[in-house]
């Protein structure tokens, strides 16, 4: 079958680093993708991810180990703005994204 | 540009009634496709279209139905709505659909309450 798990909810502080982990298995791998989501708004586009390795894009960088169905999304000198749900997505064989529940984080100042 | 529209924002709605969501992208995208978000499950597909006269089902398209009669719109309809179908439905787009990836695009959603 397929899976994709994230904690539920993370807490961090204003200002801290914070990884946000994804375990997947799937039917086939086409890539990786992060959201970003806050209440009541639509997912937005954060990274993706289909060859092993870090990709950073400011702020936000994601990991991704294939042979582990292993990825984190590290996010830097964290704002009150990234108090949102981040959701793991895989594309699978069919060219379909499969989600996670979303892992909720929240920022305290 | 406005993206993708969706209408209408909410709605409360009998069961055993028909409904129509709308959905509409500027982008010129192939494809399209149409999510539910319910608390605590990811987003799960519901049906979706690779290009303008082709649509599929995906992972939960009972009671759902869809058609693409153009590329930018994408109308899903609850032909009787039952209580289960109470969610928020997201459209997406995406430039390439079933034979590429590409990142995907999302309307900002349609709470829907079926009693």
């Amino acid at each position: 079958g397929q899976n994709i798990d994230q904690p539920t909810e993370m807490t961090a502080t204003e200002g801290a680093i914070v990884q946000i982990n994804c375990t997947y298995q799937t039917s086939g791998f086409n890539g990786l993708f992060w959201y970003q989501q806050h209440a009541g708004e639509a997912p937005t586009f954060l990274s993706y991810n289909v060859l092993d390795g870090l990709e950073e894009k400011g702020r936000f960088s994601s990991f991704l180990s294939r042979s582990k169905g292993y990825s984190y999304l590290l996010l830097k000198e964290l704002q009150m703005k990234d108090s949102a749900s981040y959701l793991c997505a895989i594309m699978d064989s069919n060219y379909q994204l499969i989600w996670g529940a979303g892992t909720k984080l929240i920022i305290k100042p | 540009i406005a993206g993708i529209t969706q209408a209408p924002t909410s709605q409360i709605l009998a069961a055993g009634r028909r409904m129509t969501l709308r959905c509409t992208q500027d982008m010129r995208h192939n494809a399209m496709y149409w999510y539910r978000q319910d608390l605590g499950l990811g987003l799960r597909l519901i049906h979706y279209s690779n290009t303008a006269g082709t649509t599929g089902k995906g992972e939960v398209p009972d009671g759902y139905s869809v058609s693409r009669a153009n590329t930018d719109d994408f109308p899903l309809t609850l032909a009787s709505a039952v209580p289960s179908q109470t969610s928020v439905y997201f459209c997406a787009s995406s430039h390439n659909g079933g034979g590429g990836t590409d990142t995907q695009y999302f309307g900002p959603g349609t709470r829907l309450t079926v009693l």
